[in-house]
C-alpha cells in the first residue's frame, strides 16, 4: 500500500506549545498535501510540498519533506485552540493522480 | 475565492434505493474526484475524471458507482442500489491540469442508508 501513515494518532498540548506531527508513506510520490479536518466537517489544503523540495512555511506551518526517508512532518507553531482538529497527510504518487490518505492526528489544543 | 460546492449536505435513503450526489467544481479546473470517509475512518479515494472519462478508479467504485459530468459545471456521484455500507460522507474534489496542483475539497455529503 501507498498509504501515508501519520504519528502519533493523538496529540494533546497547551495553547502556545509547538505541535509535531509526522507522515510516513511507501512508495515513491510526486507530491505530500497536508490537510485538516475539523469534527464532521469538510477537509481544508493547508500546505503542499513537492518531491524535489525539502521544506515549506505557511505562516504558523512549518513542513519538511525527507524523500530518502519516505517521511514528512508538519510543525505548528505557538498553537491556539481553534487549531484543534484532524490533520491528515496525503500523497499523490508519480503514477497516479489520487491522494492517497492517512489515518490522520487529532490535535486537541487546550487554553 | 471560488470554491467547490456539494449538494445536498445530508441525505437519507433506504437500502436498495439509488442516490445522486451532485458537486459543482471550481470552473477553471479540469480533473475532478470523488472520496469517501466511513465515519471514524480515513478518506479514501473513490475515482477521479479528467477530459469526460474516468482516469482512475479505486477498488470500492464497483459496478454500482458511476459518474458523470452532464454539463458544463455539475459533476455527479450515482450510486444505483444503496447498501448500508455505503453510509459516509463523500467530498468531491477538483484541481487544474498539473499534478503539482492543490486538489480542493467540497464541504461533503453525508450519506445515510437505512
Amino acid at each position: 500500500s501507498q498509504q501515508g501513515e501519520e504519528d502519533p494518532q493523538a496529540l494533546s498540548i497547551q495553547e502556545g506549545e509547538n505541535a509535531t506531527m509526522n507522515c510516513s508513506y511507501k512508495t515513491s510520490i510526486n507530491n505530500l498535501q497536508w490537510y485538516r479536518q475539523n469534527s464532521g466537517r469538510g477537509l481544508v489544503h493547508l500546505i503542499l510540498i513537492r518531491s524535489n523540495e525539502r521544506e515549506k512555511h505557511s505562516g504558523r506551518l512549518r513542513v519538511t519533506l525527507d524523500t530518502s526517508k519516505k517521511s514528512s512532518s508538519l510543525l505548528i507553531t505557538a498553537s491556539r485552540a481553534a487549531d484543534t482538529a484532524s490533520y491528515f497527510c496525503a500523497t499523490v504518487t508519480q503514477a497516479g493522480t489520487a491522494l492517497i490518505f492517512g489515518k490522520g492526528t487529532t490535535l486537541s489544543v487546550s487554553s | 475565492e471560488p470554491e467547490v460546492t456539494q449538494t445536498p449536505s445530508h441525505q437519507v435513503t433506504q437500502m436498495g434505493q439509488e442516490v445522486i450526489l451532485r458537486c459543482v467544481p471550481i470552473s477553471n479546473h479540469l480533473y475532478f474526484y470523488w472520496y469517501r470517509q466511513i465515519l471514524g475512518q480515513k478518506v479514501e479515494f473513490l475515482v477521479s475524471f479528467y477530459n469526460n472519462e474516468i482516469s482512475e478508479k479505486s477498488e470500492i467504485f464497483d459496478d454500482q458507482f458511476s459518474v458523470e459530468r452532464p454539463d458544463g459545471s455539475n459533476f455527479t456521484l450515482k450510486i444505483r442500489s444503496t447498501k448500508l455500507e455505503d453510509s459516509a460522507m463523500y467530498f468531491c474534489a477538483s484541481r487544474k491540469l498539473q499534478k503539482q496542483e492543490t486538489q480542493y475539497f467540497g464541504p461533503g455529503t453525508r450519506l445515510l442508508v437505512l
